[in-house]
């Protein structure tokens, strides 16, 4: 079956840190990766997604390469905010694999102090 | 539009009350979900819709009772609930059950007393 592992945290950084989240994944097809966001009280939010091997997703400063090679797609930002405070998962959709719906992992909480 | 609402945002409900969870979106998906998230978890999927028919149903109880009237509306009813359902709601909606990112709504919190 499909999974996501991800570092679980909390992790705690200052502002202006560098900023990586391990994200490992297996699955039965060619998933397309997904990072998702969730702050405190709300629902979640789409950061940023590949499709394919190679692929690079960015947004907000944040940004995660898909590899193939060692089915990973590590979240990196090069300068934190206390705003980027939240939870951040790591998915995976598979449906070729016959998964609908996304495998996320655990989530890692971030915690970015003034 | 790209946004997925939710109604109500908080729901408290006795266990023998019979309630309702409502979600819209007009992005013109074809795929819609249900998801169940406790404090500190990953969201856990319960339910998806495709083309309004039921695709998967996770096993979850009977005392919860998905819908969907048409192509943008999602209901779950829920019925005899237990204070361990007690948890965040989410509804998302995709284009298809394909590869592409899934839209979430903000969530209903509901509480099982």
């Amino acid at each position: 079956g499909n999974s996501v592992t991800q570092m679980e945290g909390p992790v705690t950084l200052s502002e202006e840190a560098f900023l990586t989240i391990n994200c490992t994944y297996t699955a039965t097809g060619y998933p397309s990766l997904f990072w998702y966001v969730q702050y405190p009280g709300e629902g979640l939010q789409l950061l940023l997604k590949a499709t394919k091997a190679d692929d690079k997703g960015s947004n907000k400063g944040f940004e995660a390469t898909y590899r193939k090679e060692t089915t990973s797609f590590h979240l990196e930002k090069g300068s934190v905010q206390v705003s980027d405070s939240a939870v951040y998962f790591c998915a995976l959709s598979d449906p070729g694999g016959g998964a609908d719906g996304l495998t996320f992992g655990k989530g890692t909480h971030l915690i970015i102090q003034p | 539009d790209t946004e997925v609402t939710q109604t109500p945002k908080h729901l408290v409900m006795g266990m023998t009350n019979k309630k309702s969870l409502k979600c819209e979106q007009h992005m013109g998906h074809r795929a819609m979900y249900w998801y169940k998230q406790k404090a500190k978890k990953p969201p856990e999927l319960m339910f998806v819709y495709s083309y309004e028919k039921l695709s998967i149903n996770e096993s979850v109880p009977s005392r919860f009772s998905p819908e969907c009237p048409n192509s943008s509306l999602l209901n779950l009813h829920l019925h005899a609930l237990q204070p361990e359902d007690s948890a965040l709601y989410l509804c998302a909606s995709s284009q298809e059950i394909d590869y592409n990112e899934q839209f979430f709504g903000p969530g209903t919190r509901l509480t099982v007393l």
